[in-house]
């Protein structure tokens, strides 16, 4: 089976701060990871994912994920949070060892980057 | 114009109802979605569908059936809607011609059943 837990429902930062969100992963074989972001009365998008190769992976917006496979963990980060970032993040995952051909989502956190 | 599409984007309706919820997208890929979002939850898959003759069970399909009457067109029906089903609806799509493809989404179809 593949889950994938996002531990804190909220994360508050002050805008120009380190932000990080994090996700762990359960898988039986090798992970796909990905992270997408929702704004307000949208769908889903998609921000960077993680398949193979170097442990940290740039996607959008400035955003970045390290891949840490020994403690089984994909952390979304950035270095200097913007108002305009606050939004709901989710972590998603896929086991490509069992072929379940559909992707697993965590519960979301909602970051709020203060002014 | 968006590139997958739901409709209708808000809906209320009353318990026993059938209702449809429609999906369809322009960006030619063959594989197509439906998620459920509820609060604290997150997303969960209720139907999938990997081309217009391959259609799977996702974690929550008890109470769903779906039809893929094209490649571009994919639908979730409701045939007994119940309250507990009220949530936000999403549909989303992928590439299957380069692996691991992200998945695209609409923008949701806000469901409640009273």
């Amino acid at each position: 089976a593949q889950s994938v837990a996002q531990p804190e429902d909220q994360v508050n930062v002050a805008e120009g701060n380190p932000l990080t969100v994090k996700c762990t992963y359960s898988v039986s074989g090798n992970p796909y990871l990905f992270w997408y972001v929702q704004y307000p009365n949208r769908g889903l998008q998609f921000l960077l994912k993680y398949i193979t190769g170097d442990n940290l992976v740039k996607g959008s917006y400035g955003f970045e994920a390290e891949f840490n496979k020994s403690q089984t963990s994909f952390h979304l980060k950035k270095p200097s949070a913007l108002v305009s970032d606050s939004a709901l993040y989710f972590c998603a995952v896929r086991d490509w060892d069992t072929g379940r051909r559909a992707l697993t989502f965590g519960s979301g956190t909602r970051l709020q980057v203060q002014p | 114009d968006a590139d997958v599409t739901q409709t209708p984007r808000n809906r209320i309706t009353k318990t026993g109802k059938r209702i449809m919820l429609e999906c369809s997208q322009t960006k030619g890929h063959d594989r197509m979605y439906w998620y459920r979002q509820d609060p604290g939850l997150g997303l969960r898959l209720i139907y999938y569908s990997f081309d217009v003759k391959d259609i799977n069970k996702g974690e929550i399909s008890d109470g769903y059936s779906v039809s893929r009457q094209a490649q571009a067109k994919f639908s979730l029906s409701l045939e007994s809607a119940i309250p507990n089903q009220t949530a936000l609806y999403f549909c989303a799509t992928s590439d299957a011609r380069v692996s691991n493809q992200p998945q695209h989404f609409g923008d949701g179809t806000r469901l409640s059943i009273l």
